[in-house]
């Protein structure tokens, strides 16, 4: 059984870039959360993608999207880059909508000068 | 509002013995769960424990355990035989279902096991 996968490991972007980040979510699973977990933090739920949409959202700007892709794998992109998106994010994936278990990738961490 | 606090930002214990994390929450909500996740310094968040509020039980995975007061909103963590493996930060989560089943993460704990 494949865990949650996620790339790039490190990222380092300038103020005003955008960035993709993608996740490979646990066989058999098809619903994926975005989180962001600045230094020394708890992860922050950012969204959650069931099915292909949008399913739940945190207290994120819409410059933060998603997508999620019939294989159920997931991207996060981030336009307009600023310092305090400088963290890592993970990501999560779940067996079924609603389940509470949630097991997470390795993240990604981006750094943004 | 649900919220996840977690009072102690640092711990540590010699190994072998036995240690306790403390979580408390705040929930409206009757029928929920409650996890620790253990981040080490790989990054990669793993569930350590998960306990369901409707059984009066406390859960149980090998070296770990839990002391769950469902009246006093309380989920601390115990480990016993503490290794040198178990160091790293802790996160007590509670999943929230009316947006989307995100977790709420408490501060964390970071723990070191000293040899």
């Amino acid at each position: 059984e494949t865990g949650v996968t996620q790339s790039p490991t490190h990222l380092i972007k300038t103020r005003g870039q955008q960035v993709t980040l993608r996740c490979s979510s646990q066989s058999g699973h098809n619903t994926v959360s975005w989180y962001q977990q600045a230094l020394g933090q708890g992860p922050q739920f950012i969204f959650q993608y069931y099915r292909e949409e949008e399913n739940g959202r945190g207290n994120f700007p819409p410059r933060f999207s998603g997508l999620q892709f019939p294989n159920y794998s997931s991207e996060l992109n981030v336009n307009a880059l600023e310092l305090d998106d400088s963290a890592l994010y993970l990501c999560a994936s779940s067996l079924q909508r609603g389940l509470p278990e949630q097991y997470f990738g390795p993240g990604t961490r981006l750094t943004v000068t | 509002a649900q919220t996840v606090t977690q009072s102690q930002p640092e711990m540590s214990v010699q190994e072998a013995e036995t240690v306790t994390l403390s979580c408390t929450y705040d929930t409206s909500e009757s029928n929920y769960y409650l996890f620790w996740y253990k981040q080490p310094p790989s990054r990669q968040m793993i569930l350590v424990i998960r306990q369901e509020a409707y059984k009066q039980q406390n859960a149980t995975e090998n070296r770990f355990s839990v002391n769950f007061q469902k009246a006093a909103k309380s989920f601390s963590l115990k480990i016993s035989d503490s290794q040198l493996g178990d160091t790293a930060m802790y996160f007590c989560a509670f999943p929230y279902y009316n947006q989307g089943g995100k977790l709420i993460f408490g501060q964390g704990t970071e723990l070191s096991v000293k040899p």
